[in-house]
């Protein structure tokens, strides 16, 4: 079936150098895209929303990118701290409930 | 604001056993939604309920029951667990409005079925 998939299952940076997740989607009906960031033993934090309507969002330290063209979000962390240390998911919604149908996560180590 | 709060954090069942996920939030929301995390995956949607009085199957439904029992509460039953039910189960509530639909999370329920 269509799915969200990641890239990468594992990504270490060092800290204060920038991140970038990357994220495949399938389905091309999908018009809303979410990055959730989850801590062990927690539950996904919203991070960073995009419509399919823009290319880009930002944040504060996060950016996406939607590439409609190749089925395509990245989120980008400035700045990456300690903190940022988290597994990350991409995640897209559609049809009338709005269900979230998310990828498999990236597990992001920030390095001291 | 509790967000959405979930009970119980941990249980331990043995297969053939019952028992109900509670989850309740405080957002007056709509839409709530419940899913399943298997270790390193991303999480399924079991059942949702986009509004109070109404409940729809997701993607992973097999032996698993909901109740919206009211705006605020959503509960997943499971009536007679199985090892393959050993999971993390987590709750969530949609916004809807002019900053966007994010869905809020809860903590999560801890289920090993034995």
């Amino acid at each position: 079936g269509e799915s969200v998939g990641l890239h990468l299952p594992t990504l270490s940076v060092q800290e204060g150098d920038n991140s970038i997740i990357n994220c495949a989607y399938s389905n091309s009906a999908s018009d809303y895209f979410i990055w959730y960031k989850q801590e062990s033993g927690k539950g996904p934090q919203f991070i960073i929303d995009i419509r399919s309507n823009m290319d880009k969002r930002q944040g504060q330290r996060v950016t996406v990118l939607l590439n409609k063209t190749v089925k395509h979000l990245s989120l980008q962390i400035a700045a990456t701290q300690p903190g940022d240390s988290a597994v990350y998911f991409c995640a897209e919604s559609r049809g009338s409930a709005r269900q979230l149908t998310f990828g498999s996560g990236t597990q992001l180590t920030v390095l001291p | 604001n509790a967000g959405v709060t979930q009970t119980p954090k941990f249980q331990v069942l043995k297969t053939g056993q019952s028992m109900t996920l509670q989850c309740a939030q405080d957002m007056n929301h709509n839409s709530m939604y419940w899913y399943r995390q298997d270790p390193g995956m991303g999480l399924r949607l079991i059942y949702y309920s986009a509004s109070e009085g109404t409940t729809d199957k997701g993607e992973v439904p097999n032996g698993y029951n909901v109740s919206r029992l009211n705006k605020r509460e959503f509960s997943l039953r499971l009536e007679s667990a199985a090892p393959s039910q050993t999971s993390v189960y987590f709750c969530a509530s949609r916004y809807q409005g002019s900053l966007g639909e994010t869905q809020y999370f809860g903590p999560g329920t801890r289920l090993l079925v034995l």
